[in-house]
């Protein structure tokens, strides 16, 4: 199982960004998929999760990022996107897609930092 | 569901035995409760699931007990490399939530 993040960097305050999470070594179609972020020197905070498509391919989010992120997946490319609107500096963070197992965390990816400042 | 990690340090020397604790302010349904371990510079680990259960690959050294609201990481004979971050996470209620963490540190 290997899942590498990438499109972090720096953004100014109101702007936007999308990450990409690329997925290999398992069947990236059956399982829920989540994003998870650590501010600097601080801990883990839950982003959002999509479902599979047999499960709805719903989203769910946490409060903080309600109404400014958007999680989606591309399955033909075995491929997780954090869609980030809206900036601020709180949003700091190296962002980590993880491999959702029955709500736990078995497979992680190496992280992606995003620095939102002007 | 708030999670409350004790202590936040940890002061222990190799081969000692580590009890980090895991509070939750409501009831963690069907033990769904989980410990990570993140080392400085790396992702985070899953050590333990459903409370109790052992990853795949992590050593017999580390348990998982509890229910309901408590909840308890046992390290026994502790390595070098368990010197690290810990972190409990429940998946019984939406949103899913970590706790703050609980930092081994060599003694």
């Amino acid at each position: 199982v290997q899942l590498v993040e990438s499109g972090g960097g720096l953004v100014k305050p109101g702007g936007s960004l999308r990450l990409s999470c690329v997925a290999s070594g398992f069947p990236f179609s059956v399982y829920y998929m989540s994003w998870i972020r650590q501010a600097p020197g601080k801990g883990l905070e839950w982003v959002g999760r999509i479902k599979s498509k047999t499960d709805g391919g719903t989203t769910d989010y946490a409060a903080p990022v309600k109404g400014r992120f958007t999680i989606s997946r591309d399955d033909s490319k075995n491929t997780l996107y954090l869609q980030m609107n809206s900036l601020r500096a709180e949003d700091t963070a190296v962002y980590y897609c993880a491999r959702e197992y029955y709500g736990h965390f078995d497979h992680w990816g190496q992280g992606t930092l995003v620095t939102v400042s002007s | 569901i708030v999670l409350t990690q004790s202590p936040g340090t940890l002061s222990l020397s190799p081969g000692e035995s580590a009890t980090l604790s895991c509070r939750a302010s409501q009831s963690v349904s069907n033990t769904y409760l989980a410990w990570y371990q993140q080392k400085r510079g790396q992702a985070p680990r899953l050590l333990i699931y459903d409370a109790f259960n052992r990853a795949t690959g992590i050593p017999d050294r580390f348990s998982g007990s509890g229910s309901g609201t408590d909840f308890t990481l046992t390290i026994s004979r502790l390595e070098p490399e368990d010197f690290a971050v810990y972190y409990c996470q429940q998946y019984g209620r939406s949103p899913i939530t970590f706790g703050q963490g609980t930092r081994l540190e060599i003694k």
